[in-house]
């Protein structure tokens, strides 16, 4: 069945870039959008962006122009960057993959836990 | 700003049905018919339960449905187990603000 599995450093600094990685198993990216979202602690989830093979990634408007990512299917990954984070960015972090845009995400990683703590 | 409002817990017994309610305040859930609704338990992949207000994916009990009546989507769980322990979240199609998802602040479930 469809696998996704995110990676991260676990523990980043304030103001420093934080960098995930989501790998993918047993899907074709053709057809289907892939995001990134998250769930600060205490709080709901939160959309963070979603990428189409090679288009323009789709950022929430607030974070916009901290965010960077990218695909690449030859090594069958999502990529996510946020830079400058702080506190406010300490949140699991999940993939998660949809078939339409805005649609349902069908499929979830088990989510990695980011802390931005000096 | 567009949101989703769900009350922030729900506790039924074992067998009973419980049913969670999500309000969209600025988004027009009504016309889109954009609702899905996720299971999200400690340890775990978060899981689609509902998608398209009350569609049921394949693979999900159907213990669990969906409606919606005016603004208000629902979703309710019939025969409660212990498994079903968890948060629920409703998500929508948001707005320039929010961007293209929005997502309700989420629902515990508590089973006795």
């Amino acid at each position: 069945q469809v696998q996704l599995q995110e990676a991260g450093p676990g523990l980043v600094k304030p103001s420093e870039t934080l960098s995930l990685t989501c790998s993918v198993s047993n899907s074709s990216f053709i057809g289907h959008f892939w995001s990134w979202i998250r769930q600060s602690p205490g709080k709901g989830l939160e959309w963070i962006g979603s990428i189409y093979l090679n288009k323009p990634p789709l950022y929430k408007p607030s974070l916009k122009s901290r965010l960077s990512m990218s695909l690449d299917m030859s090594r069958s990954e999502i990529s996510l960057q946020v830079a400058s984070v702080t506190a406010a960015d300490t949140a699991v972090y999940y993939c998660a993959r949809s078939d339409s845009l805005p649609g349902s995400f069908d499929n979830w990683g088990l989510g990695t836990l980011v802390t931005v703590s000096s | 700003q567009s949101a989703l409002t769900q009350p922030a817990s729900v506790t039924g017994s074992l067998g009973q049905s419980i049913t969670i309610s999500c309000t969209g305040t600025n988004i027009d859930i009504e016309t889109s018919k954009i609702v899905s609704w996720y299971h999200l338990h400690p340890g775990k992949a978060p899981r689609l339960v509902i998608y398209d207000v009350s569609e049921r994916p394949s693979g999900v009990s159907g213990r669990f449905s969906g409606s919606m009546s005016g603004n208000v989507a629902s979703i309710t769980i019939s025969g409660l187990q212990i498994e079903d322990e968890g948060d629920y979240f409703c998500s929508s199609s948001g707005d320039a603000d929010s961007g293209i998802w929005v997502f309700g602040e989420g629902t515990k479930v508590t089973v006795l």
